[in-house]
């Protein structure tokens, strides 16, 4: 079958840096998608890997291995508005959209 | 801005009721749109994936009579909630791609409540 893993809850401290990791098994892989999803709004894209290795955008960067079936996003120095659910999307052979639970980011003063 | 625009974006309606949810696509053209729900505190589902000028692909365990799916042109695709009851209270979120393009866009959401 397949599976996307990501942590429940992550709490970090303002103006820290967090990282966020994601596992998958699919079938087959055409990207990886990271959204950040407030409580009560759509998602919002953060940020696209369809090659192995780091993208940084501002203050976050996301990695992907596809060998290990693996990405993390990295958020730094961490302000208060990034409080959110982020979630870990990958892409199938068919192009269908395979979504993780999310993760839920505390940050804390 | 948004590219991709839901309404409503909060919709009460009584049980029996149909109720209309439009996704459009405002500065590009989308040949596919896709629907999801979520759940208070659960991940988004797929509801189905809405092809212009087609028939909607409905997920598995989702009823195509009762979420009607039109998607009638490359900007506009309605999800229709038919005969409402209070369980189908949900966020409805569209996302569209772009023609062509990889990256997927969502709307803002609808809240549904059935009372």
């Amino acid at each position: 079958g397949q599976n996307i893993d990501q942590p429940t809850e992550m709490t970090a401290t303002e103006g820290a840096i967090v990282q966020i990791n994601c596992t998958y098994q699919t079938s087959g892989f055409n990207g990886l998608f990271w959204y950040q999803q407030h409580a009560g709004e759509a998602p919002t894209f953060l940020s696209y890997n369809v090659l192995d290795g780091l993208e940084e955008k501002g203050r976050f960067s996301s990695f992907l291995s596809r060998s290990k079936g693996y990405s993390y996003l990295l958020l730094k120095e961490l302000q208060m508005k990034d409080s959110a659910s982020y979630l870990c999307a990958v892409q199938d052979s068919n192009y269908q959209l395979i979504w993780g639970a999310g993760t839920k980011l505390i940050i804390k003063p | 801005g948004a590219v991709v625009s839901q309404h409503p974006s909060r919709v009460i309606c009584k049980s029996g009721t149909s109720v209309k949810i439009e996704c459009r696509s405002l500065d590009f053209q989308a040949t596919t749109m896709f629907w999801y729900r979520q759940f208070p505190k659960q991940s988004l589902m797929l509801m189905a994936t809405s092809n212009e000028g087609s028939k909607a692909t409905y997920e598995q365990g989702v009823e195509k009579d009762k979420f009607l799916i039109n998607h009638a042109s490359l900007t506009l695709s309605t999800l229709t909630v038919t005969s409402a009851h209070p369980e189908d209270s949900s966020f409805y979120i569209c996302s569209a791609v772009p023609f062509p393009g990889n990256t997927i866009y969502f709307g803002e959401g609808s809240w549904l409540t059935v009372v």
